[in-house]
């Protein structure tokens, strides 16, 4: 069955530093979509991509969706205290259910 | 706007009772899902209901689950008779449009502990 994989698990940076995620699945996906889930929160919707190859921001955010439709990528510039917690890629073909990668938890020293 | 509201935030109960988790959609969403997390399993999907309907249950475990959607604006999901096993956070979450790829809105999820 279709599977999203998602590396690192875990990451630590020191506040400033970058920070990417990455996700992965065995099929062609046709939209992948990414949350934010905060210590003791919910996940949150952060963005959605649909087009091959598509680059969106959001601030300090960059998310890209591969050309084959199968990988993306959350980028975080210059991260802040503030970007603690846990980043879900999920995606889907069409008419099945979104499929949840494990997640990325970031944590950042100051 | 009031987002997705479940309740309870917190169930403690002992095994073998039964567990009533409820949730309300955001007005106007027509897709409604629940979803178990653990640190395992990740977050896992159990069941969706379009316009009211369950579309898809594949993922709900075992025949203890149950779900229902009398209306637009309320959802349970019953666990009869529970086990320790099935400690978790359980999140409803809703979207509008018919398919699933539409973005997710999810509410603060109830914190279920079976001892």
């Amino acid at each position: 069955g279709q599977q999203v994989m998602q590396i690192p698990q875990y990451q630590h940076v020191q506040e400033g530093e970058d920070f990417t995620t990455y996700c992965n699945s065995s099929t062609t996906l046709s939209n992948i979509q990414w949350y934010k889930q905060r210590p003791g929160g919910h996940p949150v919707f952060l963005i959605q991509l649909v087009k091959s190859g598509e680059v969106k921001k959001q601030k300090r955010l960059t998310f890209q969706f591969g050309e084959a439709k199968k990988n993306s990528s959350l980028h975080i510039t210059a991260t802040q205290t503030t970007d603690v917690g846990t980043y879900f890629c999920a995606g889907n073909q069409a008419g099945t259910a979104l499929i949840f990668g494990k997640g990325t938890t970031l944590s950042v020293s100051s | 706007d009031a987002g997705v509201i479940q309740s309870p935030r917190h169930e403690v109960t002992e095994m073998g009772q039964e567990v009533t988790l409820r949730c309300k959609p955001i007005s106007g969403h027509n897709s409604l899902f629940w979803y178990r997390q653990t640190m395992m399993r990740g977050l896992e999907l159990l069941i969706y209901f379009n316009n009211n309907v369950p579309i898809d249950d594949s993922g709900m475990p075992e025949d203890r689950f149950s779900a229902k959607m009398p209306n637009a604006s309320f959802s349970t999901l019953k666990i009869q008779p529970s086990e320790p096993r099935d400690s978790a956070v359980y999140f409803c979450a809703s979207s509008f449009g018919q398919g699933r790829d539409q973005p997710q809105h999810f509410g603060d999820g109830t914190r279920l502990s079976i001892l």
